[in-house]
């Protein structure tokens, strides 16, 4: 079945300083990619999402390229802010279910 | 606009009770999904409904759980006989139509089974 393996955490980082965290998956068919965050005390937000090889989400400078030769979706940002403090969370879309990563800690100290 | 919303947000009940957790989804999404979020992990797919009917329950994990929405808009997510291990936040999501659409997720309903 589909599944998603991504860096354990905790991570932590102090501000500008670089973030990368690895996702990888396991899925049948063609599936979409999406990296959600989850900041304290709130719900799961979308972050961004890639449908097909090759495609690069991006968004508040965050970016992830869906790399489907190495089976991987890793979450960049080039320079982190505290504000940027939360769980990110990789995941898989195949129709309509989403199969989620165990979830990467990040804590940017200033 | 405003977004999923869930009630209530803590539920605390001793194990062998009945327990419902509510769903309200974005207005005129046709689409609503319940996940089950244990600590540490991401969250794991329970169901999904295309309107009234559930198009996919293989994520319940055994017959104690059942979800309802009867009008295709409020979903109920109910668990009868809880145990312990059913604690968790139990999260629903909507999206428009069907398929790839980007899912919206509600704050979820934290469960503690004592």
């Amino acid at each position: 079945g589909d599944s998603v393996t991504q860096m354990e955490g905790p991570v932590t980082l102090s501000e500008e300083a670089f973030l990368t965290i690895n996702c990888t998956y396991t899925a049948t068919g063609y599936p979409s990619l999406f990296w959600y965050v989850q900041y304290p005390g709130e719900g799961l937000q979308l972050l961004l999402k890639a449908t097909k090889a090759d495609d690069k989400g991006s968004n508040k400078g965050f970016e992830a390229t869906y790399r489907k030769e190495t089976t991987s979706f890793h979450l960049e940002k080039g320079s982190v802010q505290v504000s940027d403090s939360a769980v990110y969370f990789c995941a898989l879309g195949n129709d309509y279910k989403l199969s989620f990563g165990a979830g990467t800690t990040v804590t940017v100290r200033a | 606009g405003a977004g999923v919303s869930q009630t209530p947000s803590n539920k605390v009940t001793e194990k062998g009770k009945y327990v419902e957790l509510r769903c309200d989804p974005i207005s005129g999404h046709t689409a609503l999904y319940w996940y089950r979020q244990s600590l540490g992990q991401g969250p794991e797919f329970l169901i999904y409904f295309q309107g009234t009917g559930a198009a996919d329950d293989s994520g319940l994990p055994n017959d104690r759980f059942f979800a309802v929405r009867p009008e295709g808009s409020v979903s109920t997510l109910k668990i009868q006989r809880t145990e312990r291990g059913d604690s968790a936040v139990y999260l629903c999501a909507s999206s428009s139509g069907q398929g790839r659409n980007e899912q919206f997720f509600g704050p979820g309903t934290r469960l503690t089974v004592l």
